[in-house]
């Protein structure tokens, strides 16, 4: 079983669907966290949780909406998108305030919005 | 707001070859990290850099941190196809990872 699990894998959608992403942690980490990787641009950090409290919203649209129900689960709810939001999106897990604290990231879910 | 940058963000070399990436950021911070993405695939941890002067080495990569300077280096040694992927820094930015752009490298015979 691998540290980070993120499903489902691919997921294609229209614009007026409304789907969850969910990221699941096995390493016993206290952080969670969503990223989004575009084609030419750098990895954009969405959504922090320490704790499972939300502790950054990066300036992330509401049709992105979070939930982190207990420390080993990560949810990422989407609705209404547009074709910009088609990315890779990956999650990661970290333990805050340890030796270390290096993030270990999801295989990824890749989102096509059509 | 913290800023990282890496340099180049494109590099082609020749097997056998040595080259440097480098990533400079804007703000104090004492925890880097480099990571390797191929393609298609997520992110695969390589190094961790947690003080001024640390050195990291695995194979043919090594890794530095230079926290005054605020740079560190990913060393590339007699270069290899399997390098081929593309190498991300990320500095630790009170307790969230802030990325770099990036740097593609392709290796070639």
């Amino acid at each position: 079983e691998t540290g980070v699990t993120q499903t489902p894998r691919h997921l294609v959608m229209g614009m007026t669907n409304k789907k969850s992403l969910k990221c699941e942690q096995h390493l016993g980490h206290n952080a969670m966290y969503w990223y989004k990787q575009s084609a030419k641009k750098p990895l954009e950090l969405m959504f922090v949780y320490n704790f499972k409290e939300q502790t950054e919203n990066n300036s992330v649209p509401s049709r992105f909406s979070p939930e982190c129900p207990n420390s080993s689960h990560l949810f990422l709810h989407l609705h209404t998108l547009q074709p910009e939001d088609s990315a890779l999106y990956l999650c990661a897990s970290s333990q805050v305030w340890a030796e270390g604290g290096e993030a270990f990231f999801g295989q990824g879910t890749r989102l096509t919005v059509v | 707001e913290l800023k990282v940058e890496q340099n180049p963000l494109f590099l082609s070399m020749q097997e056998g070859k040595n080259y440097t990436i480098y990533c400079n950021y804007s703000t104090t911070s004492d925890r880097l990290y480099w990571y390797r993405q191929d393609p298609g695939k997520s992110l695969e941890s390589l190094f961790v850099l947690l003080s001024n002067g640390a050195v990291k080495q695995e194979g043919r990569l090594m890794a530095s941190l230079d926290t005054k300077a605020r740079l560190s280096t990913l060393h590339i040694t007699a270069a290899v196809h399997d390098l081929s992927a593309t190498y991300f820094c990320a500095v630790d930015n009170t307790d969230k990872l802030i990325f770099g752009t990036g740097t593609r490298l392709q290796v070639f015979p």
